[in-house]
């Protein structure tokens, strides 16, 4: 069974500060990993994916996340925070059952950006 | 080229009322998915359909929840009767399909939800 953990329901930083989202996951096979980003009253947005690749995935606005088998980690960092950013991110891990992709998300994480 | 619509945006009803929720995928997306977020939780599958058939429905409620998806393109999900803990955020994606096309992954694209209130 696939399972993902965010830890911290919340993380508040700056702006201009180091973003650091965690995200450790659970998998009996090689997993494919996700981020997602959901502003308020919206759908969420596919911010970037690992797919067995490199294990150093960019994706849009500036995130980018590395892939840690060893510690089954897949943390999102961005160096710079811009209040734009502030929103709830979701984890998310798929071992590809089935041949079908359907991810399980992890519980959210709020990211505050101050002024 | 539009996005994942849902309708309606909110919803208040009574507990024991029947409710439904609308949604139209994205252009020749064949898959089609119903995810009910929970308030600070992710979201959640509910039902997956391929084209017409629901693959992967195993966590529908089935004594209370339906959905169909006549000629496989719109949606529908139905609750009847709703049950305070029905309350959430009920999000449609769609996708070209569940797996892979030429090695690489489809993405899921969401609508922005439906919030259902239950009283």
């Amino acid at each position: 069974a696939q399972s993902v953990t965010q830890l911290g329901s919340h993380v508040s930083v700056s702006e201009g500060a180091l973003v650091l989202l965690r995200c450790n996951y659970s998998s009996s096979v090689p997993p494919y990993l996700f981020w997602y980003v959901q502003y308020p009253n919206q759908g969420l947005q596919l911010l970037l994916k690992y797919t067995s690749a490199a294990t150093l995935v960019k994706g849009i606005n500036g995130f980018e996340a590395e892939f840690k088998k060893s510690e089954t980690s897949f943390h999102l960092t961005k160096p710079s925070a811009h209040m734009s950013d502030a929103a709830e991110y979701f984890c998310a891990v798929s071992d590809a059952s089935g041949g079908s992709y359907i991810p399980t998300f992890g519980r959210g994480t709020s990211l505050i950006v101050h002024p | 080229e539009a996005g994942v619509v849902q309708s309606p945006r909110y919803k208040i009803i009574e507990k024991k009322q029947p409710v439904a929720f609308w949604c139209n995928p994205i252009s020749g997306h064949n898959t089609l998915y119903w995810y009910r977020q929970n308030l600070g939780q992710g979201p959640e599958l509910l039902i997956r359909y391929e084209n017409e058939e629901a693959v992967d429905d195993s966590q529908l409620p089935k004594d209370r929840f339906s959905a169909e998806r006549l000629k496989g393109v719109d949606s529908t999900l139905k609750i009847q009767p709703a049950e305070l803990g029905d309350s959430a955020v009920y999000l449609c994606a769609s996708s070209l399909d569940a797996g892979t096309s030429g090695g690489d992954y489809n993405e899921q694209f969401f609508g922005p939800g439906t919030r259902l209130t239950v009283l």
